[in-house]
């Protein structure tokens, strides 16, 4: 079946840290990948995408590559900040599945100053 | 442009009694979804809807019943609550079903507590 595999947390970093959320995911064809983030109190925002092998979405600093050799769509920042706190989910689209997105467990970053 | 709204966002309920989740997007979009969140479990797919009149089960149905009669609203029912159904509710809607990159707009909850 269809399924995404997250780094547990919570991942704690300082301030202007390098940031890496690992997820991999088991999928039949060319699934769409996706990042969300939660902020406290809130829904789910996307935070970028990437439809087709070897795609990077970026966003807000953030970036991750479709990695179809290794199943793989990990998360990156170079510097991340004290208001990037939140929980970060991994999540696909089947290949025409167009309606079950399948998430991640969650990885919950804490930045300090 | 107010996106998925859901009403209420904090409900208390004792075990046996009914409830119906409000969710209503604005956006015209096809899809919506129901999903809940709980500790260490990720986002799990209720029911969802591909338009007007056409819903489908998710990953965890039982317990829960939705309908779709307007492309705006798509309500989820709890026909009895049981503490199994404590949880943070999420309705998300799409344009496309996400598979062209669009991903879904979410909503920003109800949470649930049964008693």
């Amino acid at each position: 079946g269809n399924s995404v595999t997250q780094m547990e947390g919570p991942v704690t970093l300082s301030e202007e840290a390098f940031l890496t959320i690992n997820c991999t995911y088991t999928a039949t064809g060319y699934p769409s990948l996706f990042w969300y983030v939660q902020y406290p109190g809130e829904g789910l925002q996307l935070l970028l995408k990437a439809t087709k092998a070897d795609d990077k979405g970026s966003n807000k600093g953030f970036e991750a590559t479709y990695r179809k050799e290794t199943t793989s769509f990990h998360l990156e920042k170079g510097s991340v900040q004290v208001s990037d706190s939140a929980v970060y989910f991994c999540a696909l689209t089947p290949y025409g599945g167009y309606n079950k997105l399948i998430f991640g467990a969650g990885t919950r970053l804490a930045v300090h100053p | 442009n107010a996106g998925v709204t859901q009403t209420p966002k904090f409900q208390v309920l004792k075990t046996g009694q009914s409830m119906t989740l409000q969710c209503a997007q604005d956006m015209n979009h096809e899809y919506m979804s129901w999903y809940r969140q709980d500790p260490g479990m990720g986002l799990r797919l209720i029911h969802y809807s591909v338009g007007a009149g056409i819903t489908d089960q998710g990953e965890v149905p039982n317990g829960y019943n939705v309908s779709r009669s307007t492309t705006e609203d798509f309500p989820l029912r709890l026909l009895s609550a049981a503490p199994s159904q404590t949880s943070v509710y999420f309705c998300a809607s799409s344009s496309t079903g996400g598979r062209l990159g669009y991903g879904y707009t979410f909503g920003s909850g109800t949470r649930l507590t049964v008693v």
